[in-house]
């Protein structure tokens, strides 16, 4: 079983829809939640963190987190093309440091 | 630095040949970590360094692998006798205090194996 999950993708939405991504991890003792965005060709950026169940606004978008049923997901509202990138969902670990990743969702929001 | 600088940016070399990546962290961030993307794929940890101590080098592939950091600074990843398999971006993060509140990645090193 992958330590961390997110839904295959891609995923298609069109321009000034909401795209949701969807991610769940095995360690349950985890406190500590991330959102990057990755554009094809460069490095990943950090959009969203979330340490607290329920969810958590920054402009467009939201990041939600249920530590009773080991999910995390991150809505973007009104997405535009430039949105367009494979999105990472991250976990630190309980036991050390390190941040461990899913495989990532493709998005595309198509104009 | 106001980023994570990573040099080279393109690495192609010869199977059998050592390369060496370099990383120099955003300055004041005492964690470093170095990931690998290959194609297509996730980012497959390779080690963490607190300082200049590397408290979890779990993720070396193998042997070929080391890498080092001086201080809080610099830090350099090594991979002897290249093979085919090791082609892939190398990124470099680096973080305050042990990541709690996330990190930032360079920019990354695609290496080429021929």
């Amino acid at each position: 079983q992958k330590e961390v999950e997110q839904n295959s993708g891609p995923l298609s939405v069109p321009e000034g829809a909401i795209a949701s991504l969807n991610c769940t991890y095995s360690d349950r003792g985890s406190q500590s939640f991330f959102w990057y965005r990755q554009y094809s060709g460069k490095s990943p950026e950090l959009i969203m963190s979330i340490y607290s169940n329920g969810d958590k606004e920054d402009g467009r978008f939201t990041a939600q987190l249920n530590k009773a049923s080991q999910y995390v997901s991150l809505l973007i509202r009104d997405s535009q093309p430039s949105d367009s990138a494979t999105y990472l969902c991250a976990v630190r670990e309980t036991s050390g440091s390190r941040l461990t990743f899913g495989e990532g969702t493709q998005l595309t929001v198509n104009p | 630095g106001a980023g994570v600088s990573q040099s080279p940016s393109n690495k192609v070399t010869e199977k059998g040949k050592d390369v060496e990546l370099r990383c120099d962290p955003i300055s004041g961030h005492t964690a470093l970590y170095w990931y690998r993307q290959r194609l297509g794929q996730g980012l497959e940890f390779l080690i963490y360094f607190q300082g200049n101590s590397a408290p979890d080098k779990s993720g070396l592939p193998s042997d070929r692998f080391s890498a080092e950091r001086t201080g809080e600074s610099v830090s350099t990843l090594t991979i002897q006798r290249t093979q085919q398999e090791d082609s892939a971006v190398y990124l470099c993060a680096s973080s305050w205090g042990q990541g709690a509140y996330g990190y930032t990645f360079g920019s990354g090193t695609r290496l080429t194996v021929v």
